[in-house]
């Protein structure tokens, strides 16, 4: 069964401090696999996207690694702001079909001044 | 350029009542996607749709549910007869293509709640 999950279901930092957030999926085919943000009341917005062959992709402080081999991805916050609070959602595609897209139940990450 | 567009934001149905959710995407999108998210939970796939036509509805209700995506005008997802279970966050989003890398836009989301 195509899943994906991902830990914690929630973190506290401080503002100012790193953390990172882990994704384990069991989807197959695998295609790629998206990071996204969401505010909360707000849609969805993607962070980053990595293919098979990618084992690493930034957008500014924000850091994701994939590893095929163990399916396991994470996404590293550096120097964190208050803005980042929010549910950061892993996603992996198996095809290019809409309904092979599986969504995780993400992560709840609160940052305290 | 207006992203996505959804309405409304909110809505409150009795039980047994229609809902009818709206959305518009982005300029220059002509493949809309819907999906249900419960609390706590992750956005599950409901239907994939272009202009006119249902090209994937394999995650949505056989009974009660069904969507469009009229040539002029929003789509809309309709929820006839509407049950407490039916109360979530309903998402829409749109791409320009469809496909593996291309990225969907989401709209900000419809909440209905079933009394």
């Amino acid at each position: 069964k195509n899943q994906v999950e991902q830990s914690p279901q929630s973190l506290i930092i401080l503002e100012g401090k790193n953390c990172t957030l882990q994704c384990n999926y069991t989807v197959s085919p695998f295609s790629n696999l998206r990071w996204y943000k969401q505010d909360t009341g707000r849609g969805p917005v993607s962070l980053t996207i990595m293919t098979f062959s990618e084992n690493t992709k930034s957008n500014g402080r924000y850091t994701a690694t994939l590893d095929a081999d163990t399916k396991q991805s994470s996404l590293h916050i550096t120097a964190s702001q208050l803005s980042d609070s929010a549910s950061y959602i892993c996603v992996v595609s198996a095809g290019s079909s809409a309904s092979k897209i599986i969504f995780g139940s993400g992560t709840r990450l609160s940052i305290r001044p | 350029n207006a992203g996505v567009m959804q309405n409304p934001r909110h809505l409150v149905r009795r039980r047994g009542q229609e809902a009818r959710l709206r959305c518009s995407p982005m300029k220059g999108h002509s493949h809309v996607y819907w999906y249900r998210q419960l609390p706590e939970e992750g956005l599950k796939f409901m239907v994939y749709l272009q202009k006119e036509n249902i090209i994937d509805e394999s995650g949505m209700p056989k009974e009660r549910f069904s969507a469009e995506f009229p040539k002029e005008g929003p789509s809309i997802l309709r929820i006839q007869q509407v049950v407490r279970g039916d109360s979530a966050a309903y998402f829409c989003a749109s791409s320009s293509t469809q496909g593996d890398y291309n990225e969907q836009f989401f709209g900000p989301g419809t909440r209905l709640t079933v009394l």
